[in-house]
């Protein structure tokens, strides 16, 4: 079983339009973390939740809304994609106290 | 100044050669994770350490909190080790926050 899943693995759309990108988790893990890898394959955090909260809320355009129903799903909803979100968007968890971290296979996405 | 700093930025080596790569932070942390990006873009956690040293089959993470700095090793290096490595320290402001070194590409040839 996918410890960390992400759907979907590529998505293409157009400038203007919102999509969501989807993430589960089956670890129990009670943290759950959303990234951004650039064009020069560059990780930064972009939010972090710990039991349904937010945590972390780097410097994101509010175009961009994570969403979390429950501990084992965070959600990432983006408003009127723009060129520049083009990038792998990453998933992941731990369990808080410091754990090691696992990864979804990352979504690419491309704004055209 | 980055807060992390990874080096080399890209290592070259033949097959079998002992490799290390470093990450030096500025920050406190409580824990460091090295991770691993493949060429196909997915990423695997090695290790999280927050003090000593870890192995795993061979590789081999080390950590000095008071230096603040941290080294992975591969030995008896093999072309499928060729990936991105990548240092994350583990800040914890409230909660806890992964940050990242650039990376360090690291080819294996046979």
């Amino acid at each position: 079983d996918t410890a960390v899943s992400q759907t979907p693995k590529y998505l293409v759309t157009q400038m203007g339009n919102d999509k969501s990108i989807k993430c589960e988790q089956n670890l129990g893990h009670d943290t759950m973390y959303w990234y951004k890898q650039d064009s020069k394959k560059f990780l930064k955090i972009m939010f972090s939740y710990n039991n349904k909260e937010l945590i972390i809320n780097e410097t994101v355009p509010n175009r961009f809304s994570p969403k979390s129903p429950d501990k084992a799903h965070l959600n990432l909803h983006i408003n009127s994609l723009e060129l520049g979100d083009s990038a792998v968007y990453f998933c992941a968890s731990s369990q808080e106290g410091g754990s090691r971290a696992f990864f979804g296979q990352g979504t690419r996405l491309t704004v055209v | 100044k980055n807060e992390v700093e990874q080096s080399p930025q890209n290592l070259t080596a033949q097959e079998g050669e002992f490799i290390t790569i470093n990450c030096s932070y500025s920050v406190g942390i409580s824990a460091l994770h090295w991770l691993q990006q493949h060429p196909g873009g997915g990423i695997v956690s090695l290790f999280m350490l927050s003090s000593g040293k870890k192995k795993h089959g061979r590789l081999i993470a080390t950590i000095n909190i008071q230096e603040k700095h941290s080294s992975l090793h591969i030995t008896a290096s093999h072309p499928r080790d060729s990936a991105v490595y990548i240092c994350a320290p583990l800040i914890i402001q409230g909660a806890q926050k992964l940050v990242f070194g650039q990376g360090t590409r690291l080819t294996i040839n046979p």
